[in-house]
């Protein structure tokens, strides 16, 4: 699977919005982008998939450049509520096995 | 809606004690996933079971033994703990048939072996 480097940490403040990248140079045809969120002292929670231009929800924003080496998830506008880990992994949809959760970035947004 | 949810949420065991760990969901998916997070450190899979009546090893499945009793559970079993599966431990599901990288996480049990 394609290994991903990634911000071991970023600082914000409220109303910020927050764009951390992810690289991932040697990213398959058949792989897919995917976000996980992991507040403190719970399980990561999905955000957002993508596997190329640009991809949009309730939460977030996935920015996937031509080349697709590398991702920036964009959220919008951040709450303290906001501060937490976010992973960045890629691989195929049929890969459940074999997802890789690196050390993640971590968020902190401050007042 | 539950999703995912497993018990207990926190066990303090001796060295050598056995204890399981229950996962249940209700989202009727098919594949199901233990993993276990070190402080600090990101997850790594100990067994994942693909669909009803199949288990597979992941990373780090020394030490433990899975079940999956029927579509909904999924348990983990710690034969002989040991200091060293002090951990969180998380279950997941995820619908599989194509979509098997969303997964969606348990709240986690929080072990401690003395």
């Amino acid at each position: 699977l394609a290994k991903t480097t990634q911000p071991i940490s970023m600082d914000s403040y409220e109303g910020q919005e927050v764009n951390i990248t992810c690289s991932h140079n040697n990213i398959a045809t058949n792989d897919y982008i995917t976000w996980y969120q992991q507040f403190p002292s719970q399980g990561p929670r999905f955000i957002i998939q993508g596997y190329k231009t640009k991809v949009t929800n309730e939460v977030a924003s996935l920015f996937i450049p031509a080349d697709r080496k590398s991702s920036t998830l964009s959220l919008p506008r951040v709450s303290l509520s906001d501060t937490a880990v976010y992973y960045c992994l890629v691989g195929p949809k049929a890969a459940g096995n074999k997802l890789t959760f690196g050390g993640g970035t971590r968020v902190l947004v401050k007042p | 809606n539950a999703g995912v949810t497993q018990t207990p949420k926190f066990q303090v065991l001796k060295t050598g004690q056995s204890m399981t760990l229950q996962c249940a969901q209700d989202m009727n998916h098919n594949s199901m996933y233990w993993y276990r997070q070190d402080p600090g450190m990101g997850l790594r899979l100990i067994y994942y079971s693909a669909s009803e009546g199949t288990t597979d090893k992941g990373e780090v499945p020394n030490g433990y033994n899975v079940s999956r009793l029927n579509k909904r559970e999924f348990s983990l079993r710690l034969e002989s703990a040991a200091p060293s599966q002090t951990s969180v431990y998380f279950c997941a599901s995820g619908p599989g048939q194509g979509a098997q990288n969303i997964q969606y996480f348990g709240a986690g049990t929080r072990l401690s072996v003395l």
